[in-house]
Order: C-alpha cells, then structure tokens, then sequence
C-alpha cells in the first residue's frame, strides 16, 4: 500500500500570501489529522478530519482552515501568513473504525518557508 | 491526555540494545501506550504500541509495568540509522485521533 503523501513538499511564499497544502491518505484510511511542526513550539496538532466533518480543533487562530473531501483526501490553508508560519505541515491518516485507539501513519510532511 | 516524561537525550554503541524509558504515571486503563520516532526533517515514523502487555514487532519490543506507570522501548541492536528522536505518547478514546507529542528523547547511537 502507498504511504500518506503530501504535496507540494517544499515550498516559500511572502508574507500576507496564503497557501494550501495537500495530503492523500492511505488507501482506505478515513481520518486526516494535520500538525505543525516548529523548533521552538515542537509537533502541535492542528486539526482532524473525518467523513469530510471537523472533529477536533488545536488551538490555532482561525487563518489556519481545512477541509476533506469524499474520497477522504484532505487540504490545510493558512491565510495571511506570518512569518511564524514557517514551519514542517505533517498530515497523517488513520483508519478509524475505532476511533483514539487506531495507529497514525505520517506523511514525509510540506515544508514551508514564509519570508 | 495522560502526560509522559521523558529524557532529553541517551546515546548507545552500535549494534547494542538501546533502551528507552518513559513515564506515564497518570495513564487511565484505557490508555494505549504508543511510540513514535522521528529521523530528521522527516515524518514521524510509527514504531509500535501496546495496553498491558509487552509488545514486539520487527522494529522493537514494549516493556509496560505492572502498574502501567512507566514503559521501556528496546532497540535490540541499534543502529547508525536508528539515530533519531523518539517520542512516548499516552492516547485513548477521549483523545480521538489527536496525538500530543512531547519533547521526545534525542537518541545518537555511535559507531
């Protein structure tokens, strides 16, 4: 089976420009959650998808946004960015027929760079 | 979420068992113990988990104690490529699909 993939995996925009990064689960997979990755504020959770509905949030401000679609393939944007916004996007996938005790699988992550 | 502890940093020769605690001392019963490792600038990568008993895979072993306070992840015969930053994570139903990562232990296995 193909893993999770993310793309594009590298990318750089300016400040006040918005992005939006890709994530194809696992074949199968239903659940997409999405995570930040920073130096200083380390791997924090962003948001989860599931049947196309939000079921849990982070604690982000609201230019961070995502969305599922119907063959579970999912998208995170963030509008105007911050340079703070710098950061490795990870998404992963679960099965989630039984939900909280399903393993995570983790894309090779997006790279974003905002000068 | 039970919160884990644990250290910074270990190191171990090549091709000896690396061993790595973690302490989850609020963990409730159904709480999974699971483990993740993170290589640079990559994607976690899942290791292996467990509930009560000791698990193993062909990546590692889970030791849990009795009392489910604290687990040990062994590598048994760590490698270059096992250099990597490790993270215990305590995760159940009431945290759905959310995994709240820590600081981690920055594992270097030495040559």
């Amino acid at each position: 089976k193909a893993g999770v993939t993310q793309t594009p995996r590298y990318l750089i925009k300016t400040r006040g420009q918005q992005v939006t990064l890709s994530c194809s689960p696992i074949s199968g997979h239903r659940s997409v959650s999405w995570y930040q990755q920073t130096p200083g504020q380390g791997l924090q959770f962003l948001f989860e998808y599931f049947s196309e509905t939000q079921r849990n949030k982070g604690n982000f401000p609201g230019r961070f946004s995502g969305r599922q679609f119907s063959n579970s393939r999912s998208e995170m944007n963030v509008s105007t960015l911050e340079l703070g916004d710098s950061a490795l996007y990870l998404c992963a996938s679960s099965p989630t027929v039984d939900r909280g005790t399903e393993t995570q699988y983790f894309g090779p992550g997006t790279r974003l760079l905002v000068l | 979420d039970a919160k884990t502890t644990q250290p910074p940093s270990m190191d171990c020769a090549e091709g000896r068992a690396a061993n790595l605690p973690c302490n989850h001392s609020t963990i409730s019963g159904n709480e999974y113990v699971y483990w993740y490792r993170q290589i640079h600038s990559q994607g976690p990568q899942y290791i292996i988990h467990g509930l009560k008993n000791n698990e193993t895979n062909e990546m590692a072993s889970l030791i849990i104690t009795e009392d489910r306070k604290s687990s040990t992840l062994i590598l048994p015969h760590a490698t270059l490529r096992d250099t990597a930053v490790y993270y215990c994570i305590v995760r159940g139903k009431s945290s759905g699909d959310k995994l709240t990562f820590g600081t981690g232990t920055r594992l270097a296995v030495r040559p």
